[in-house]
């Protein structure tokens, strides 16, 4: 059974603050990699994708993949309010599917 | 450019009946997946249709069944609902092979 790892949380930060969001999968296959951002009532959005080892920056946010230790991490620096959702980690299954396993998500909540 | 549109946006079941969820693909997309996401739960592969076939299941009974038109729109069939079926059904298209998955905005299903 392939799966995908998160904290569940709450995660709780100060405004300003750097939120940091980790994830760990077990399908040493997988070549891509996701975190979607999830509002209550919502549906998942899709805020980064990475392939490649290293980092990924967008705006305030940034990917870190590493393969050899099965882990994605997501940081978003100068947290803000509005970044209070849950996080979704999502690894593209191995199987050529297109198939997306999930993680349970990581509360953060972002404390003005 | 028009993205991925759902319907009905929330719906109300009783135990034993059948429901049809729909899904309209963004233009230009070939392949459609759906999702199962329960309460305080990542979203659920539930199977992904490519050229009106289906390609890929999850772990879901066969009373979970779906079709796919010409037009790449979808549909998702499950047949004698049960308490547990309740969640947030997410449909999501996307060019064949080639990432990421953007969301609908979901259907809200509630058994009782």
């Amino acid at each position: 059974q392939k799966e995908v790892e998160q904290n569940s949380g709450p995660l709780s930060v100060p405004e300003g603050a750097i939120a940091s969001l980790n994830c760990t999968y077990s399908d040493r296959g997988s070549q891509s990699f996701f975190w979607y951002r999830q509002y209550s009532g919502k549906s998942p959005e899709l805020i980064m994708s990475i392939y490649s080892n290293g980092d990924k920056e967008d705006g305030r946010f940034t990917a870190q993949l590493n393969k050899a230790s099965q882990y994605v991490s997501l940081l978003i620096r100068d947290s803000q309010p509005s970044d209070s959702a849950t996080y979704l980690c999502a690894v593209k299954d191995s199987s050529n599917t297109g198939k997306l396993i999930f993680g349970q998500g990581t509360t953060l909540q972002v404390k003005p | 450019e028009t993205g991925v549109t759902q319907s009905p946006t929330h719906l109300i079941k009783t135990r034993g009946q059948q429901v049809t969820l729909r899904c309209s693909s963004q233009s230009g997309h070939n392949t459609v997946s759906w999702y199962q996401q329960a309460l305080g739960q990542g979203p659920q592969f539930i199977f992904q249709y490519y050229r009106e076939e289906e390609n890929g299941r999850g772990n879901f009974p066969p009373r979970f069944s779906g079709l796919q038109f010409p037009n790449y729109s979808s549909e998702l069939n499950v047949n004698a609902l049960e308490l547990d079926d309740s969640a947030l059904y997410l449909c999501a298209s996307s060019l064949q092979g080639y990432s990421p998955l953007h969301f609908g905005n979901g259907t809200r299903l509630t058994v009782t």
